[in-house]
């Protein structure tokens, strides 16, 4: 595998359900991150995490609960979500957050579509 | 206002037309300006980015970038098929870790 992945692709849940989404990133960054994009909206950040530590959280209500283990992995867990939650989750990586000049790309993965019913 | 304004399309054009991408931003303490290239069914992949104000050219592509309007530019030339795609710019200040994103212009070049 090379680059960000992430699973599942799509998700459906119901309203009660708990679920989990995983991203894994290949290339050895330090920094990763969890947007949310939704159909005509700016992509959104929802957390920051650099060397396995949240340096941000953007005010993301609490059914939304994120976890980074290690450097290479994150994972959002979801519970007793709403139907405007649906949307495109998208993981992405970078050599460090803050991030130097000289590294400025952040590397996105597939995303996972939720359809929340 | 938003922070930064992308009309979000679609933008449909012939193959080997001249395309023009453009958004607008608010703050002026944006110092780094990135476009993005979203395929249907990926993430969005890095095209190249600016610092300040100035061109840059890519082969077909340039970014341009007017600080003094607040206003960036994406030019793609000879246009193809395979330019289909959603073009997202973004945005960040020298100090911030957050990148800030317009919403996207959905282009489609047709055969």
């Amino acid at each position: 595998e090379t680059g960000v992945t992430q699973t599942p692709r799509h998700l459906v849940m119901g309203m009660t359900n708990k679920k989990s989404l995983k991203c894994e990133q290949h290339l050895g960054h330090n920094a990763m991150y969890w947007y949310k994009q939704s159909a005509k909206k700016p992509l959104e950040l929802m957390f920051v995490y650099n060397f396995k530590e949240q340096t941000e959280n953007n005010s993301v209500p609490s059914r939304f609960s994120p976890e980074c283990p290690n450097s290479s992995h994150l994972f959002l867990h979801l519970h007793t979500l709403q139907p405007e939650d649906s949307a495109l989750y998208l993981c992405a990586s970078s050599p460090l957050a803050p991030w130097s000049e000289y590294e400025i790309e952040q590397f996105f993965g597939p995303g996972t579509r939720l359809t929340v019913l | 206002q938003k922070e930064v304004e992308q009309d979000p399309g679609p933008l449909s054009v012939p193959e080997g037309a001249i395309v023009s991408l453009n958004c607008t931003y608010s703050n002026s303490a944006f110092q780094y300006f990135m476009w993005y290239r979203q395929y249907s069914r990926k993430g969005p992949e890095l095209l190249m980015y600016t610092y300040s104000s100035g061109n840059k050219e890519d082969g077909r592509f340039t970014a341009q970038v007017d600080k003094s309007s607040k206003y960036i530019s994406l030019f793609i030339r000879d246009s193809q098929p395979s330019d289909s795609a959603t073009y997202l710019c973004a945005m960040i200040t020298g100090t911030a870790s957050k990148l800030t994103f317009g919403t996207g212009t959905r282009l489609q070049v047709t055969l």
